[in-house]
């Protein structure tokens, strides 16, 4: 897993606050993916971003989501005013470059999410 | 769209036989295909990649195939272990730079 690191592993939180997910990715990979895993399904795209851009956010929903990978810094995934159905694992995973055949992504532990 | 479509679902087998997992995907512009390894409750490990000029690859008593023109992937496992009992996803990346997921084959090789 080459030290994708995603803290917290567990996140518990009310309906109605807020959740900060915080990703860092391998050293040296510029590049950082969110995925998100409900339960009993699979794994499903987010959010791709590179240093201070998002590149693409086309699996993010378009309200109460947003992404940033500042020039410094963690990549944080926030969800504002959390409902139960954003109850799920979310995924980060980063890579060396974006389109080459070659890139492995490289995935961490996650954050599972419980809203109560 | 990308579509990936990963049979069988769940596969239980005694320890020692060699197995096959099936994956296959609806548009063949794609840059590589990943397998990975899920434990429950845990991350993905990536198992193996291979690139879209490459027809398989190798690690271990692992082997995956790829076919692209007919948008087919094979994992196969060989002298299987209960070690070895986890979810295996396969993913695939295209020109949208994300990967696209299968909903996975459950193993669950019996002692």
């Amino acid at each position: 897993n080459a030290g994708v690191m995603q803290n917290p592993r567990h996140l518990v939180r009310r309906r109605g606050q807020e959740a900060r997910l915080r990703c860092s990715p391998v050293k040296g990979h510029s590049h950082v993916y969110w995925y998100r895993q409900l339960p009993e399904e699979g794994l499903k795209f987010m959010v791709y971003l590179q240093k201070e851009n998002i590149i693409d956010e086309s699996g993010m929903p378009k309200e109460r989501f947003s992404a940033e990978f500042p020039k410094e810094g963690p990549s944080i995934l926030r969800i504002q005013q959390v409902v139960r159905g954003d109850s799920a694992a979310y995924f980060c995973a980063s890579s060396r470059a974006g389109t080459d055949s070659n890139t492995e992504a490289f995935f961490g532990q996650g954050t599972r999410l419980t809203v109560v | 769209k990308q579509e990936v479509t990963q049979i069988p679902a769940a596969l239980s087998v005694p320890e020692g036989e060699n197995l096959v997992l099936n994956c296959s995907f609806t548009d063949s512009a794609i840059y590589n295909l990943q397998w990975f390894r899920q434990d429950p409750g845990k991350g993905l490990t990536s198992l193996l990649l291979i690139q879209s000029s490459q027809r398989e690859q190798t690690s271990g008593r692992l082997n995956a195939s790829l076919d692209k023109s007919s948008g087919r992937s094979t994992l196969y496992i060989a002298a299987s272990q209960p070690g070895d009992s986890a979810t295996y996803l396969c993913a695939v990346s295209g020109s949208a730079r994300q990967l696209t997921f299968g909903s996975g084959t459950q193993l669950t090789v019996l002692p």
